[in-house]
């Protein structure tokens, strides 16, 4: 069985630029969860679905962040504008339950604004 | 605020050794998962422990539950270079969220 999909791995773009990071959850998986990982802040919750409905989005870290769900095999993560600060990798996981008790992570997007 | 410090953030050893990581809070939890993540890849889960106390073993790995639920420890014994990686303690934040620690990154040296 295919784990969480996840593309691009890398994307490198100009500060200003619209950013789409895209994310296929595990099949029957009905959480889905986007992460951001840096050296400064480790790994942090950006927003929380569940069953393609976005339960959590208190970590979103401004309104240049937008994430979707418009089935329960695809979401999104789009950042516009993008800024330098942005730069990190982005994680997306998915789990069985109504709950973070298994998450099963995607290999993430490595992000660089310049 | 719940917070999950983890210690030494940076280890490297030699093949062989044996070490031991740790995962602390301030906060009791209700129960505390231990990952480990490899460069270019998210992290995989290693164990959940639940039970203040409790003792996990995956092969040459030992995880351990405090009495109290605050804290929490990795033991490797015998370190190969596949050990190699940062080991992530996650602990449940309400009902969905999972807060992670701060990670240790080991390097095991063939």
């Amino acid at each position: 069985d295919a784990g969480v999909i996840q593309s691009p791995r890398h994307e490198v773009t100009e500060m200003g630029q619209e950013v789409t990071l895209r994310c296929k959850p595990i099949s029957g998986h009905n959480s889905l969860f986007w992460y951001r990982q840096t050296m400064m802040r480790g790994l942090e919750l950006l927003i929380y679905f569940n069953n393609n409905v976005p339960i959590d989005d208190s970590g979103m870290p401004e309104d240049r962040f937008s994430a979707k769900m418009p089935n329960a095999s695809f979401s999104t993560l789009k950042i516009q504008p993008s800024e330098p600060r942005d730069s990190a990798v982005y994680f997306c996981a998915s789990g069985p339950m109504g709950g973070p008790y298994e998450q099963y992570f995607g290999p993430g997007t490595r992000l660089t604004v310049t | 605020t719940q917070l999950l410090e983890q210690s030494p953030q940076f280890l490297s050893i030699q093949e062989g050794e044996n070490l031991t990581v740790y995962c602390n809070s301030s906060s009791v939890f209700s129960s505390l998962q231990w990952y480990r993540q490899e460069p270019g890849e998210g992290p995989v889960l290693l164990v959940t422990v639940v039970t203040g106390g409790e003792v996990k073993k995956l092969k040459r790995l030992t995880f351990q539950f405090g009495d109290a639920r605050k804290d929490s420890s990795l033991h490797i014994t015998a370190a190969q270079p596949g050990d190699t990686g940062l080991y992530l303690c996650a602990g449940p934040s309400g009902t969905y969220k999972y807060i992670f620690g701060t990670g240790t990154r080991l390097k095991v040296l063939a």
